[in-house]
């Protein structure tokens, strides 16, 4: 079973708040992922991160930022809210050498 | 950017049937990797393919990795009501990118009892 934990699991906020999503993993993988899903739809990459003190945009072009001061902690934060930020937000870990990524539950988020 | 075509977009199968999905790209990948997200969920890994023309089973699912390396397919034999969900391919170049993933639209499965 993976060791990947986000908070919160759902998440409502209004426009132009400032939020903090929580990732957190405890095996010492080296390389961290964020993908937005929208419901029924695929993971796009938003942000990645293969150490610490490294962090690089995605595939997909986002307003979040991230940043990983330690090799288990990967939060991506929005300075100001806005109702097309809401999706679902995944994380995700794997180890150099190692195929599988392992998936959070997830943070739904809505903005209103 | 890189694109993943997942088919079909859904099913809707009697318990006990054969699924088959597949997926193409316009670009090579070096692996290919077949997920399943139940609702609420993060996606789990069911199958990994690291060679083409390659052919890896996992109980009843059974995923091959295309001999020109742009397409895969995934099937479930005899399927059970705890196979619904959605099924994901997954491609990972290799090289220095960083193990990032890039997903197909996703297969919505539903299987009635």
């Amino acid at each position: 079973e993976a060791d990947i934990y986000q908070t919160p699991r759902y998440l409502v906020i209004g426009t132009g708040k400032k939020i903090t999503l929580e990732c957190s993993q405890t095996m010492g993988h080296d390389k961290m992922y964020w993908y937005q899903q929208d419901p029924g739809m695929e993971l796009h990459l938003i942000h990645y991160s293969y150490g610490v003190n490294s962090t690089e945009k995605g595939d997909l072009s986002s307003e979040s930022t991230v940043s990983r001061i330690r090799t288990e902690h990967f939060p991506l934060t929005l300075e100001s809210a806005r109702p097309s930020h809401t999706s679902q937000y995944l994380c995700a870990s794997r180890i150099t050498g190692d195929t599988e990524a392992f998936f959070g539950q997830g943070t739904r988020l809505t903005v209103v | 950017g890189q694109q993943l075509n997942q088919s079909p977009q859904s099913m809707f199968i009697q318990e006990g049937e054969d699924v088959s999905m597949n997926c193409t790209s316009s670009s090579i990948f070096n692996t290919w990797l077949w997920y399943k997200q139940d609702p609420g969920e993060g996606p789990v890994l069911l199958i990994a393919l690291y060679k083409a023309g390659e052919l890896t089973s996992n109980g009843r699912l059974t995923a091959q990795f295309g001999i020109t390396r742009k397409d895969s397919f995934l099937n479930i034999s005899a399927s059970i009501p705890s196979d619904v969900g959605i099924y994901f391919c997954a491609g990972q170049k290799g090289g220095t990118s960083y193990g990032k993933l890039t997903f197909g639209q996703g297969t919505i499965l539903t299987v009635h009892p």
